[in-house]
């Protein structure tokens, strides 16, 4: 299946800083998504995002479909902002394979 | 629309014992797919299901298992559970490629 790396797999941030979450992945892909994965365990769907640029609020992506890759952007971070970020690809059907994920941290 | 609904919440079971979880996607969506979440292999695929027939699996021994009934709502069943098989188990359900996930089950085998 598709490979697919995130990184980085850690990052602390203070309140109101900006960054950028990268997903790399090996193939070209049909279905690429993000989500947010809350400390209860809960996955949110953040994008829906095979190619183009998406904006949601404080939160947009880019997905950069002939080069392989996807960004994340988070601006004016919040605490609630805290948890693990995945990218995933598809698999076949609507089947995903999942990145490492990263972990962030928002600090007040 | 109600999200994704996964029962039970919490579990605990003995080794060699089974065990069977259930799933009810959102109205509508004939896609669902089952993901076991473990600290050291991350999020796995099991399988996906679209109008009652299994349409992709993972790479997991056949003590998984799982099935979707006539109204879309999906259960997977684990055999023999090990100790390994401890893990947060989601269920995804999609329309049209986007996946939306229920709040999981997290089993515990003992």
């Amino acid at each position: 299946g598709i490979q697919v790396e995130q990184s980085p797999p850690d990052l602390i941030l203070q309140e109101g800083a900006n960054s950028t979450l990268r997903c790399n992945f090996s193939d070209s892909v049909n279905n690429l998504q993000w989500f947010h994965q809350n400390p209860w365990g809960q996955l949110i769907n953040l994008f829906y995002i095979p190619s183009g640029t998406k904006q949601n609020g404080r939160l947009s992506a880019t997905t950069v479909a002939t080069e392989r890759y996807s960004l994340l952007y988070i601006s004016s971070s919040q605490t609630t902002d805290s948890g693990v970020y995945f990218c995933a690809v598809d698999l076949g059907g609507y089947a995903l394979n999942f990145g490492k994920g990263t972990s962030l941290l928002v600090t007040p | 629309k109600a999200g994704v609904t996964q029962t039970p919440r919490y579990l605990i079971k003995t080794r060699g014992q089974q065990v069977t979880l259930s799933c009810s996607p959102i109205s509508g969506h004939r896609s669902v797919s089952w993901y076991q979440q473990t600290p050291g292999q991350g999020l796995q695929f099991l399988f996906e299901y679209f109008s009652e027939t299994q349409r992709n699996k993972g790479n997991f021994p056949g003590r998984f298992s799982g099935r979707q009934f006539s109204n879309s709502r999906s259960e997977m069943n684990v055999s023999t559970l090990e100790l390994g098989d401890s893990a947060l188990y989601l269920c995804a359900s999609s329309l049209q490629g986007a996946a939306f996930f229920g709040q999981g089950t997290r089993l515990t085998v003992v």
